[in-house]
């Protein structure tokens, strides 16, 4: 069983439809992570939370906005999203953000637009 | 920037026989971390091994070590007594020591492994 929880598993939608994707732990990790992985591509970092704060948006589009409500949830606010934005998302925490502790990875969510 | 090459997308092995999958990287940094994730068709990234460049010991976890050669900057995988489980995508990362990007893993396009009986 993984310890970070991503739901839902799998997400059909539509190009104007909003939806969030939710991720949560409970390690008592304060660093968190959104990944998206395209079919036979490794992960691609997206943001980064550190403390609840943003640290990091690998530039990614407005369409995709991340929110830290608390140090154990993560959400990822998908709105007017293309079909190219199909892909496994995938959220990850670590007890900090220093490079000697290691990501742990949830199953992600299987995104499919329409 | 750094990048991390593994050149074999493919990878096949017999049941109880070993296996090593390579892994080179660029960086002109000197402190940084590697580490191999396994990913199973069940998705999830689960981390494999994981070694300090500051250390000159090779890293093991029971069935698997690895060959760290920090001047050459190769970084393989080995799998011993291979298990029908250890069938998966094995991502080779490399991390900066760099406090402005620490949090960024960079992968490596992956190797898919298949294990035969």
């Amino acid at each position: 069983d993984t310890e970070v929880t991503q739901t839902p598993k799998h997400l059909v939608m539509g190009m104007t439809n909003k939806k969030s994707l939710k991720c949560e732990q409970h390690m008592g990790h304060r660093a968190m992570y959104w990944y998206k992985q395209k079919a036979k591509k490794p992960p691609e970092l997206m943001f980064v939370y550190s403390y609840e704060k943003l640290s990091i948006n690998e530039s990614v589009p407005s369409r995709f906005s991340p929110e830290c409500p608390n140090s154990s949830l993560l959400n990822l606010h998908l709105h007017a999203l293309q079909p190219e934005d199909s892909a496994l998302y995938l959220c990850a925490s670590s007890q900090g953000a220093r490079v000697n502790q290691p990501q742990h990875f949830g199953d992600g969510t299987r995104l499919s637009i329409l | 920037a750094q990048t991390v090459t593994q050149s074999q997308p493919e990878m096949s092995v017999q049941e109880a026989e070993t296996v090593t999958l390579s892994c080179t990287y660029d960086t002109s940094e000197s402190d940084y971390y590697l580490f191999w994730y396994k990913q199973p068709p069940s998705r999830q990234m689960i981390l494999v091994i994981r070694q300090e460049a500051y250390k000159q010991q090779n890293a093991t976890e029971n069935r698997f070590s690895v060959n760290f050669q920090k001047a050459a900057k190769s970084f393989s995988l080995k799998i011993s007594d291979s298990q029908l489980g250890d069938a998966a995508m094995y991502f080779c990362a490399y991390r900066s020591e760099n406090t402005g990007t620490a949090s960024k893993l960079t992968f490596g396009t992956g190797t898919r492994l298949q294990v035969t009986l």
